[in-house]
């Protein structure tokens, strides 16, 4: 079974520019989730999509930070414009429908904002 | 609300010890917690799970339990290896709710 991928895998920009990252989930899975990692701790929900709609963005900084899910699959983030506080780890991860269905992580975009 | 606090922040063991990581949760509405184990530069892997309709959960040299009245649950790693070394995250979360994850536990496991 393919997992969930990525990309890109690393990405440096300076502060101010803008950047999106791309996720495509496991086949079949309903639910779209994207984290934000900073080093040294866990994964905090910036976004979850079911199907292409937007359950909870509670967390997501909406003047600089956009997601879509257009056709219920693969899915953007888009950061515009980029803050050195934004330096992170994106992780994009799918389930099968719910939240207490098993999240299957990506491999991560890590994001250095100079 | 939910807020999850994860104890220790790092914990070293000799291979062959056993290692306990424990976690606490605020919302009693709470009802999934699932362990997750992150690789230096990977992604986090689910490693086990609890729902709140049991006490206790094992997989071979990993267990997980949840004591509900004190809200907090707790990883055992029993006979660890040096390939168990990695960041643990515990997680709650209800039904309809995101995951909350904990603030992570660094394990090294010396041979």
């Amino acid at each position: 079974e393919a997992g969930v991928a990525q990309s890109p895998r690393y990405k440096i920009i300076e502060k101010r520019q803008s950047v999106a990252f791309w996720c495509n989930p496991i086949s079949g899975h309903a639910t779209l989730y994207w984290y934000q990692q900073i080093l040294g701790q866990g994964p905090k929900l910036l976004i979850q999509f079911q199907n292409n709609g937007v359950v909870d963005d509670s967390q997501l900084p909406k003047d600089r930070f956009s997601a879509e899910r257009l056709k219920g699959v693969d899915s953007t983030l888009k950061i515009q414009p980029a803050k050195l506080e934004d330096s992170a780890v994106y992780l994009c991860a799918s389930s099968l429908d719910l939240v207490t269905d098993t999240q299957y992580f990506g491999p991560g975009t890590r994001l250095t904002v100079l | 609300g939910e807020n999850v606090e994860q104890h220790p922040s790092t914990l070293s063991v000799q291979e062959g010890d056993s290692a306990v990581i424990k976690c606490t949760y605020s919302d009693s509405a709470s009802n999934y917690f699932p362990w997750y184990k992150q690789e230096l530069g990977k992604r986090p892997q689910l490693i086990i799970d609890i729902r709140s309709n049991v006490g206790e959960k094992k997989d071979q040299r990993i267990a997980v339990t949840l004591n509900k009245t004190a809200k907090h649950f707790s990883l055992h790693i029993t006979e660890t290896q040096p390939e168990d070394s990695a960041v643990y995250f515990c997680a709650a979360s209800m039904k309809t709710d995101k995951l909350i994850f904990g603030t992570g536990t660094r394990l090294q496991v010396f041979p």
